[in-house]
């Protein structure tokens, strides 16, 4: 069965401190994702990857970065986290489209880490 | 940013009903996702619906999709009380060789039993 999974279901943290939020996929997806899910907002696109050692920048990557070091994880960090990052952090990985742009590929999400930060 | 924006926010119905939420998009789209949250956990893929194809169908959902005025909707017919959830549609945007998804804000379905 494939698998997203996030290191932490829930995180409270301190405004200040460093956050690591962890991802791993067992499927060798070569995309990799991070969204926040607010309520009201739905969910908004923080950053991706689409092979080891590559990024881009998302709708909101403000106050965040990222790593990917190998293929299967992909960590997102709160260089110094804010009471206006508290929210609902969801992975998710898939396959890019084969061969030709737009044909799409659905993405597996992780069961999300909910982030409170005091 | 193109996104899809679900219709209504919210939909409470009865078990054994059928429930109708819409997508609209602003701009032209190679497909289109619909996925589904259940409370506090991660999205679920239910459907893929490409700009060529029309009408899609898998188990008691039914999804269509009118290019013409940027629109989806959703059917899942004989509802339950498990499919009580978030249902989101979710648009594709191309970047590079790459791809990315944008996600509208939902429907919150209430299944009563």
């Amino acid at each position: 069965d494939v698998k997203v999974t996030q290191s932490s279901r829930y995180l409270v943290k301190r405004t200040g401190e460093k956050v690591f939020l962890e991802c791993v996929q067992d499927m060798d997806h070569e995309n990799m994702f991070w969204y926040r899910q607010d309520p009201g907002l739905g969910l908004r696109l923080i950053y991706f990857s689409y092979d080891v050692k590559m990024k881009e920048k998302g709708d909101i990557p403000e106050g965040y970065s990222v790593s990917r070091e190998k293929k299967e994880r992909f960590s997102l960090i709160l260089e110094s986290a804010s009471t206006n990052q508290t929210s609902m952090y969801l992975c998710a990985s898939s396959l890019p489209p084969p061969f030709a742009r737009g044909l799409g590929e659905k993405l597996f999400f992780g069961s999300g880490t909910q982030l409170s930060v005091l | 940013s193109q996104q899809g924006e679900e219709d209504p926010q919210a939909l409470s119905i009865q078990e054994g009903e059928n429930a109708t939420m819409n997508c609209s998009y602003k701009t032209s789209i190679n497909n289109l996702q619909w996925y589904r949250q259940n409370s506090g956990r991660g999205l679920v893929h239910l459907i893929l619906i490409r700009s060529n194809e029309r009408e899609k169908h898998s188990g008691r959902l039914r999804v269509t999709l009118d290019t013409s005025k940027k629109s989806s909707s959703l059917l899942i017919t004989a509802s339950r009380a498990a499919d009580t959830a978030s249902y989101f549609c979710a648009t594709d945007a191309v970047r590079g060789s790459n791809y990315k998804l944008t996600f509208g804000k939902g429907t919150l379905l209430t299944v009563n039993p």
